[in-house]
C-alpha cells in the first residue's frame, strides 16, 4: 500500500528552539496536510497545502509542499511548552478523492 | 464553532461482541469518514461515506465492519464480532465537499478496548 515516511520519530528540544520535521511519499500527492494531536484527542489541522512549491504559515508554523510533490516539511519556530504533542503529516494521492494517508507521527517533547 | 462529536468516549467490550460507535458530523457536511489509530501507531483510513453509500474503503474494513447513517445526523460504525486487535482509537471525520480546500474535521475519538 501507499507509504508515508515521517521523520524524526521524536524530538526532545529546549524551549525556544526551532523544530523541523518532514514527510516523504512513494508517489505523487496532490494534497499535503499537517495535523497536531494532543493526548486523548483527535487530530487538529494546522496547515493545508495544495500546490507544488506552496509555502504556508500559521503563526509560528510554516509548511511547504515539495516541488517533487512527494514530500513536505513543517517548521515550528521558537517552540513553547504548548507545542508538545504528536505532529502528523497526511496526504492525498492522485488515485484517491477521499482517504487521507498518514505518516507515523513526530512526537515533540520540550524541556522548559 | 461547529464540531464533530463522538460517543462513547471509551467502550470496553468482550471479544466476539458487537459494538456500535456513534458520530455526529458537522451539520452541513456531506462526506463522512472513519479512521482508527492503534495505540502509539499512525492513523489508518477505514472508510468514506457519501450519499448514503460507501465511496472508498481500505483493506482493514472487512466484512466485520459496517457503516450507516440511520438518520440525518448520526453516522455509525459497527463491528460485528470484535477481536482483540480491534482495540484502538476510532476517529470520525466529516467534510463539506471534495474540493481540495475542504478540510476533514475530526472528532475526539472513541477508545475501544476489547478484552
Amino acid at each position: 500500500g501507499q507509504q508515508l515516511n515521517q521523520s524524526p520519530q521524536s524530538m526532545f528540544i529546549q524551549e525556544g528552539e526551532d523544530v523541523s520535521m518532514n514527510c516523504t511519499s512513494s508517489s505523487i500527492f496532490n494534497t499535503w496536510l499537517w495535523y497536531k494531536q494532543d493526548p486523548g484527542e483527535g487530530p487538529v489541522l494546522l496547515i493545508a497545502l495544495y500546490k507544488a512549491g506552496e509555502l504556508t504559515s500559521n503563526g509560528r508554523l510554516t509548511a511547504q509542499f515539495g516541488t517533487t510533490r512527494k514530500d513536505s516539511f513543517l517548521n515550528i519556530s521558537a517552540s513553547i511548552p504548548s507545542d508538545v504533542g504528536i505532529y502528523f503529516c497526511a496526504g492525498r494521492d492522485m488515485d484517491s478523492n477521499y482517504q487521507l494517508i498518514w505518516g507515523a507521527g513526530t512526537k515533540l517533547i520540550i524541556k522548559p | 464553532e461547529p464540531e464533530v462529536t463522538q460517543t462513547p468516549s471509551h467502550q470496553v467490550t468482550q471479544m466476539g461482541q458487537e459494538v456500535i460507535l456513534r458520530c455526529v458530523p458537522i451539520s452541513n457536511h456531506l462526506y463522512f469518514y472513519w479512521y482508527r489509530q492503534i495505540l502509539g501507531q499512525k492513523v489508518e483510513f477505514l472508510v468514506s461515506f457519501y450519499n448514503n453509500e460507501i465511496s472508498e474503503k481500505s483493506e482493514i474494513f472487512d466484512d466485520q465492519f459496517s457503516v450507516e447513517r440511520p438518520d440525518g445526523s448520526n453516522f455509525t460504525l459497527k463491528i460485528r464480532s470484535t477481536k482483540l486487535e480491534d482495540s484502538a482509537m476510532y476517529f470520525c471525520a466529516s467534510q463539506t465537499g471534495l474540493r481540495r480546500s475542504d478540510t476533514q474535521y475530526f472528532g475526539p475519538g472513541t477508545r475501544l478496548t476489547v478484552l
